[in-house]
């Protein structure tokens, strides 16, 4: 079956701006992450959502920051105000559930550049 | 000091040599370990998860020492196309979280 898309894949926008990045997980899977890695680092953890709540946000790094999944399915993280460290490479995961152990599929992430 | 940790290498490996790398952690709560592959400019796949028991997958063998905290990846019969970048990954306080290490990256040369 179809796994984990994000579009765009490559975004590249002004400092200042505002950007959506979206997150179509794998069908009936509940829970959903996104992840933000930097070039040489391992994924970081930004948020987790179990349907439509956020479960966890204490990863995102600052208010600019926020994340929806208002029926359950696709998420759509933004960013206001982007600064030049928001550079990065967004990856969006989801599990069947969100417990222990439940293997994370990633999708191919969007690839962030803040000029 | 970080929650995970592996040497970033690379590790320069001739095709059918086994290589081995290792990961340490730092949260003694930590229930769940993986072993993630990154291809350049893709996203990380599973590879594997590592059992308290260890674990073999074909020419990969995983090992966890829970006493240490740390976790290992064997490879046999090493192939150009496990040239890659190896995360280990430990979930954070018995949950969902995952905690990544930066990766260690493979190059299996001819």
């Amino acid at each position: 079956g179809a796994g984990v898309s994000q579009t765009p894949s490559n975004k590249v926008t002004e400092k200042g701006k505002y950007v959506e990045l979206r997150c179509d997980p794998i069908s009936g899977h509940t829970a959903l992450y996104w992840y933000r890695q930097s070039l040489g680092q391992g994924p970081e953890f930004l948020i987790y959502f179990q349907g439509t709540g956020a479960a966890d946000d204490s990863g995102l790094p600052n208010d600019r920051f926020f994340a929806v999944r208002p029926e359950g399915s696709v998420s759509t993280l933004k960013i206001q105000r982007t600064e030049r460290g928001d550079s990065a490479v967004y990856l969006c995961a989801s599990s069947l559930s969100g417990g222990e152990g439940n293997t994370q599929y990633f999708g191919p992430g969007t690839r962030l550049t803040v000029l | 000091r970080k929650e995970v940790e592996q040497d970033p290498g690379p590790f320069n490996v001739p095709e059918g040599a086994t290589v081995a790398f290792n990961c340490t952690y730092s949260n003694s709560a930590s229930q769940s370990f993986f072993w993630y592959r990154q291809d350049c400019r893709k996203e990380p796949k599973l590879l594997m998860s590592v059992y308290s028991s260890g674990n073999e997958d074909g020419r990969f063998t995983a090992q966890l020492n829970r006493a240490s905290q740390y976790i290992s990846l064997l490879i046999r019969d090493s192939k150009l196309s496990d040239s890659a970048t190896y995360l280990c990954v430990v979930n954070r306080d018995s949950n969902y979280q995952l905690i990544w290490g930066a990766g260690t990256k493979l190059i299996i040369k001819p």
